[in-house]
């Protein structure tokens, strides 16, 4: 059963470091989505993306983050400067029918010391 | 204003009990309702999508009242394996944004 992947798994960096997290949804899927989850809080919106383009984003999607797909099949997520408080689960997700079913990735865990 | 509201519990069942859970949405124009489960420290996934007839899936049942901007999910004859968090989602108006509520925690005593 195709399933999207998500790297790494857990990436640890220190504040004010960029990192990049990374995504492989279902070929032929056409809806890509970030969402992060803080540790015990609700799943958050961060951005969609759709035809090579962003569709909506949230209000904590702001210019530290962006997002790219930068070849047809790997979706990133790219932080600039990080803060403590963008440690969190992040997980991937993408469909292929809008309003369809949004498959999960198995999430990259966030630790900003 | 919270977009999706749910009882975080958490409910404790014995096995073999049927147990419901509520959500609500505060936006009129959503279009997509979903239930997901998520295990402790693993992704969402898909339970069931919630239509406006309302649905069934074995001992899975959700309803939704779009006059009361209400969903809710029944879970019958429940199962140790069903323990797990349950979250609504429901989609924005532009149809391109989800919303998650908190989750509502079961666990399935044997």
């Amino acid at each position: 059963e195709p399933e999207v992947t998500q790297t790494p798994s857990h990436q640890v960096t220190q504040m004010g470091q960029e990192v990049i997290l990374r995504c492989v949804p279902i070929s032929n899927h056409l809806y890509f989505y970030w969402y992060r989850q803080i540790l015990g809080q609700k799943v958050e919106f961060l951005v969609s993306f759709y035809n090579n383009e962003i569709s909506e984003k949230s209000e904590i999607f702001d210019d530290q983050f962006s997002v790219e797909r930068p070849d047809g099949s790997n979706f990133t997520l790219k932080i600039r400067s990080t803060k403590l408080e963008d440690s969190a689960m992040y997980f991937c997700a993408s469909f292929r029918d809008r309003g369809g079913e949004q498959y999960f990735g198995p999430g990259t865990r966030l630790t900003v010391t | 204003r919270k977009e999706v509201e749910q009882d975080p519990g958490p409910f404790n069942v014995p096995e073999g009990a049927t147990v419901a859970f509520n959500c609500t949405y505060s936006n009129s124009a959503s279009q997509s309702f979903f239930w997901y489960r998520q295990d402790c420290r693993k992704e969402p996934k898909l339970l069931m999508s919630v239509y406006s007839s309302g649905n069934e899936d074995g001992r899975f049942t959700a309803q939704l009242n779009r006059a009361s901007q209400y969903i809710s999910l029944l879970i019958r004859d429940s199962k140790l394996s069903d323990s797990a968090t349950y979250l609504c989602v429901v989609n924005g108006d532009t149809g391109n944004q989800f919303y998650f509520g908190t989750g509502t925690s079961l666990t399935v005593i044997p």
